[in-house]
């Protein structure tokens, strides 16, 4: 089964710009979570989307948003790019949304860089 | 609110020996633990989580880790170590009924040789 696919891998951008990510989950799983990973930060949670509707939202502004299409893939989008967006975005997928027992399975991530 | 407390950024430690790496949380409420691994340019990978039972959880690669409910601890132990785990390590809590994970800031192992 493939693993959780994340497109690019890399992008540089500048500031001002938008941009958008792009999360194919595994084959099966309706859940989509976005994370984004500085190392000022560490690791932040962005949200999930489950069956096309969000149902979480981490402490982020506006200008990052996302969405999940009926094939369960997700597309996350930040616009007006600032300098302290350049961020490791990682996407993780799961079989539902609730519980414990079913595993988030991460992708490799999307390196993006605002100069 | 929840959060985690990943005492050591950097861990060095020789090939073969043993290793230890922390992890402390805060919350008022009943949380899950997990450990996930993540190698250079990869995402991360779970080494194991504690749900509910035992409080010594064995995970993959040979690692394992011990609940400590009255000491919030979740720490994060090898009895001897390879190259090839060099990688950072977070410790993450997920309370129950929440849908997001919190993480640590992280714990880079770095093996000599």
């Amino acid at each position: 089964k493939a693993g959780v696919t994340q497109t690019p891998r890399y992008l540089i951008k500048t500031r001002g710009q938008q941009v958008t990510l792009s999360c194919s989950p595994i084959s099966g799983h309706r859940s989509v979570s976005w994370y984004q990973q500085t190392p000022g930060q560490g690791l932040q949670f962005l949200f999930e989307y489950f069956s096309e509707t969000q149902r979480n939202k981490g402490n982020f502004p506006g200008r990052f948003s996302g969405r999940q299409f009926s094939n369960s893939r997700s597309e996350m989008n930040v616009s007006t790019l600032e300098l302290g967006d350049s961020a490791l975005y990682l996407c993780a997928s799961r079989y539902s949304s609730g519980g414990p027992y079913n595993e988030q399975f991460f992708g490799p991530g999307t390196r993006l860089t605002v100069l | 609110a929840q959060s985690v407390t990943q005492l050591d950024s950097q861990v060095p430690v020789f090939e073969e020996a043993p290793v230890e790496l922390r992890c402390n949380y805060s919350s008022s409420v009943s949380v899950y633990l997990f450990w996930y691994v993540q190698y250079p340019n990869q995402g991360l990978q779970l080494l194991l989580k504690y749900l509910s039972g035992s409080t010594l959880v064995k995970g993959i690669n040979g690692f394992e880790a011990e609940f400590n409910k009255s000491q919030t601890s979740f720490h994060l132990r090898k009895p001897s170590v390879h190259i090839s785990d060099t990688a950072e390590y977070f410790c993450a809590v997920k309370v129950q009924g929440a849908q997001k994970l919190v993480f640590g800031q992280g714990t880079r192992l770095t093996i000599n040789p």
